[in-house]
């Protein structure tokens, strides 16, 4: 049974930090991976999606890797902003099901 | 396109009535996802659809939870009897299928008192 833990479950930055969030699987065979943003009492915003076949995905002060055969991806967030503070998870797809991991949240500090 | 339409966004009801969520999937997206989100179980995966038709309920936790997809642009998740602990938010999702990425509607937040 696929399995996805992150770590931390919480973090707190002052603004400007460069973080990394982690993510890890149980199960190699997934089909892709998607990074999700969601704010309080709102849905799920998707950040980045990256297939099995790649390794990395950039959208602007985003980048997420993937390492499919360790089970790993990570969530880099450059020069981070308050606008940032929110839950962040990632999901992994199998077969035709998406897994979420338990999240992380994030609160950057003016 | 609108996006994943959800309604209603909140919904209290009373134990014991019925409840109905409903969902609007974007158009031409082929899967059709319900989850729910609680702070102790985080998202689960209740059921989905595949061209309207039920792949995978083995989410559904009781026989008290019924969905159907009629047609492709209307899915509904049921409640019947509704129970406290049934309390959550309920998200839908669609996506053109398992190379693509999934996109959520806003959620229902349904409490049962």
């Amino acid at each position: 049974k696929q399995e996805v833990t992150q770590i931390p479950a919480a973090l707190s930055v002052p603004e400007g930090e460069n973080l990394v969030l982690n993510c890890s699987f149980t199960d190699s065979a997934i089909y892709n991976l998607q990074w999700f943003r969601q704010d309080p009492g709102k849905g799920l915003t998707s950040l980045l999606l990256i297939q099995s076949s790649q390794r990395e995905q950039t959208s602007g002060r985003l980048n997420a890797s993937l390492d499919k055969s360790s089970g790993r991806s990570t969530l880099y967030i450059a020069a981070s902003q308050p606008g940032d503070s929110a839950t962040y998870l990632c999901a992994v797809s199998v077969t035709d099901k998406l897994i979420f991991g338990t999240g992380t949240r994030l609160q950057v500090f003016p | 396109d609108a996006g994943v339409i959800q309604s209603p966004r909140h919904e209290v009801t009373e134990m014991g009535q019925e409840v109905t969520l409903r969902c609007k999937p974007i158009s031409g997206h082929d899967y059709l996802f319900w989850y729910r989100q609680t702070m102790m179980r985080g998202l689960e995966l209740l059921i989905y659809f595949n061209n309207n038709v039920p792949i995978d309920d083995s989410g559904m936790p009781e026989d008290r939870f019924s969905a159907k997809m009629p047609n492709a642009s209307f899915s509904t998740l049921k409640i019947q009897p509704s129970e406290p602990r049934d309390s959550a938010v309920y998200f839908c999702a669609s996506s053109f299928g398992i190379n693509y990425g999934y996109t959520f509607g806003s959620g229902t937040r349904l409490t049962v008192v």
